[in-house]
Parts: structure tokens; C-alpha cells; sequence
């Protein structure tokens, strides 16, 4: 199993631009969700989805979209780059509601 | 919404002493309680969790105790040597909706050989 994937590992955009963030798992893992890691401020949820076809919202969603239409994939979109969005975001999936969360390797974001 | 907060945000020890790093949560809801260690540069892995029937939890060297009333709970690593220098997470999941996890901001430990 490669577990949860992330691509791309690295990204600079210019403010303004748009781009999806990829991530997939192959556990058959039923919850995922999206961590942003700044800075002392540990890792802050951003969207989260309990199934296909079904995503929320976590502590700092704005500036982001996400879908889930397969139980894989749970990608991350920022449709308009700000420098504040500059972090480390984590993709996250786990088989139970109290049970492990498996992280991916990260994407390093950087607005310029 | 459930908001968790850690202290103390950096600790030092001496190889050898114990560590604790404690958390308080918000939301009464929450009833399941990870803590993931972060190493340079790599991604969280969970060291050890606690449910909310339970009232403490041992893995080796390191343990995890419960107080619902209080809504607080604590890490304590025993015995710390160099290679236990990370960032320390907890966090707690709420068993409503989406059981969606939230993280304490973590805790920067040094253990000194």
C-alpha cells in the first residue's frame, strides 16, 4: 500500500493564481480531511469529508474548495492565491471516527 | 466549535527526566483524544490515544491521562532520551457530524543528551 499520497511536494504560485492540491489514499479509508501547518500554530483543519459525495467545513476554510467523488481522492483547490495562504498543508485519512489518522508527506505552498 | 489548547508550547529536559505536555479542550462532545509526534520535516504519526471511557493509557514509556470533568488531558513520557526531540500534537475528536479532529497548536521538545 502506498498509503496517502500528495502531489505536487513542492509549489510556488503568484497571488491570484488558482491550483488543486492532489491527495489519494488506497486504504479504503471512508474519512479524509485537509490540515494547513503554520508556524506555532499547529496543524489547523480546513475541510474534511465523511464519505463520497459528502465534505464540511473545518476551522479555516475560506479561500478553499474541496470535493470528493470517489472514496480515493480528495483533492484541495485555492481558487485565488494569497500570500497568507503560504504553508504546509496535510492530507489526512483514517477507517474510524476515533481511530488513527494517516498523514501524507505534505505540500509545501508558497505565494509569492 | 471545539478549540484545544497545549502547553507548554517549547520544553527542555535532560535525558532521563520525564516530560508532560498538557491539553484542554471545549467541547464536552469529544471523545477520543490522539497525540501525534512530528519529527524535522516529516509528516504527524500517531504515538498514542486515549477514548473517552478511559481514564489513562500506557505504551512503554509514555502514557496519556484523561479527566473528562475536567476536560483536560496530559502526556507524560518517562525516561526521555535524544531521539524523543520533536513536536508533540494533541487533539480531540468530536462524536458529532463529521467527526472532525482538531489539533492543540503542539509542543517543541528538547530532550538534552
Amino acid at each position: 500500500n502506498a498509503g496517502v499520497t500528495q502531489t505536487p511536494k513542492f509549489q510556488v504560485l503568484k497571488t491570484g493564481q488558482s491550483m488543486t492540491l492532489q491527495c489519494a489514499q488506497d486504504m479504503n479509508h471512508e474519512y479524509m480531511s485537509w490540515y494547513r501547518q503554520d508556524p506555532g500554530m499547529g496543524l489547523r483543519l480546513i475541510h474534511y469529508s465523511v464519505g463520497a459525495g459528502i465534505t464540511d467545513q473545518g476551522e479555516v476554510p475560506n479561500g478553499y474548495n474541496v470535493s470528493r467523488s470517489t472514496t480515493e481522492d480528495f483533492p484541495l483547490r485555492l481558487l485565488s492565491a494569497a500570500p497568507s495562504q503560504t504553508s504546509v498543508y496535510f492530507c489526512a485519512s483514517k477507517r474510524d471516527p476515533r481511530g488513527e489518522q494517516f498523514f501524507g508527506p505534505g505540500t509545501r505552498l508558497t505565494v509569492l | 466549535g471545539e478549540n484545544v489548547e497545549q502547553h507548554p508550547s517549547t520544553l527542555s529536559v535532560q535525558e532521563g527526566d520525564s516530560a508532560v505536555i498538557k491539553c484542554t479542550y471545549s467541547d464536552s462532545a469529544s471523545n477520543y483524544f490522539p497525540w501525534y509526534k512530528q519529527e524535522l520535516g516529516k509528516r504527524p504519526q500517531l504515538i498514542i490515544d486515549i477514548r473517552s471511557n478511559v481514564g489513562e493509557k500506557k505504551d512503554q514509556r509514555i502514557a496519556v491521562t484523561l479527566n473528562k470533568t475536567a476536560k483536560h488531558f496530559s502526556l507524560h513520557i518517562t525516561e526521555t532520551q535524544p531521539e524523543d526531540s520533536a513536536v508533540y500534537f494533541c487533539a480531540a475528536s468530536i462524536n458529532t457530524g463529521g467527526f472532525k479532529t482538531i489539533f492543540g497548536a503542539g509542543t517543541r521538545l528538547f530532550v538534552k543528551a
